[in-house]
């Protein structure tokens, strides 16, 4: 069976310093694969998506990038974070070869504070 | 451009009495819908989705929701509320990009809190 792995779960990092978040997935190949934050009272904001190796789209302009350096790794950057990155980074997979309908699978999530 | 909204931003209801979490879209085209339960804390679980035929879908948890295309509605209901069902509710509509549905926007979300 498929499963996703995001980490660290929680994390507290002062202003300006570098940010690596890592997701993978397992049991599956050429997933697309998704970075959402949610903020308090604002629901999930999509940041970035992925359809293969390399390939990212960036959905909003922001202080951080996304790389896909293997079929099932993606991983959530920034050089010098800000306070306004703090929220709650989820990342997600979806099946390529499924309908278009297929729903989006998440990890537990990574809590970020910026201190 | 999609969009979802989702008016109600906190419910309370008594344990046992019936639920409705309400959720409209934007969308230009038959759409992929959603919804998703969060616990606090962690990630999204898929609760049910509808993309085509019976517009009234079973989802897990004893939870359904019925799509009305007239009112560009998808809200979800159960008609019995557990302690357990008290988390954050996310609907969700399908993006299509490229003739392929890559995407989900997602409303602000309904946070339900179950009073015993």
């Amino acid at each position: 069976s498929q499963t996703i792995h995001q980490w660290p779960a929680t994390l507290v990092q002062p202003v300006g310093s570098p940010l690596s978040l890592e997701c993978t997935v397992e049991g599956t190949s050429n997933p697309n694969l998704y970075w959402y934050r949610q903020a308090a009272g604002r629901g999930l904001q999509l940041l970035f998506y992925s359809v293969g190796i390399g390939q990212i789209s960036s959905e909003v302009p922001q202080n951080l990038s996304a790389s896909r350096p293997q079929d099932r790794q993606f991983i959530l950057s920034s050089k010098k974070l800000l306070l306004s990155d703090s929220g709650f980074y989820l990342c997600a997979w979806k099946s390529f070869v499924e309908t278009p309908n297929s729903p989006l699978h998440f990890g537990n999530g990574t809590r970020l504070t910026v201190t | 451009a999609q969009s979802v909204t989702q008016p109600d931003i906190h419910i309370t209801v008594s344990e046992g009495a019936s639920l409705e979490l309400r959720c409209n879209y934007s969308y230009g085209a038959t759409p992929y819908l959603f919804w998703y339960v969060q616990s606090p804390g962690q990630g999204l679980q898929l609760l049910l989705k509808y993309f085509s035929g019976d517009t009234l879908v079973q989802g897990i948890k004893g939870f359904e929701a019925e799509f009305k295309r007239s009112q560009s509605s998808f809200n979800l209901r159960k008609p019995s509320v557990h302690w357990s069902d008290a988390a954050e509710y996310f609907c969700a509509v399908g993006a299509n990009y490229g003739g392929a549905t890559n995407k989900l926007i997602f409303g602000t979300g309904t946070l339900l809190a179950v009073q015993p």
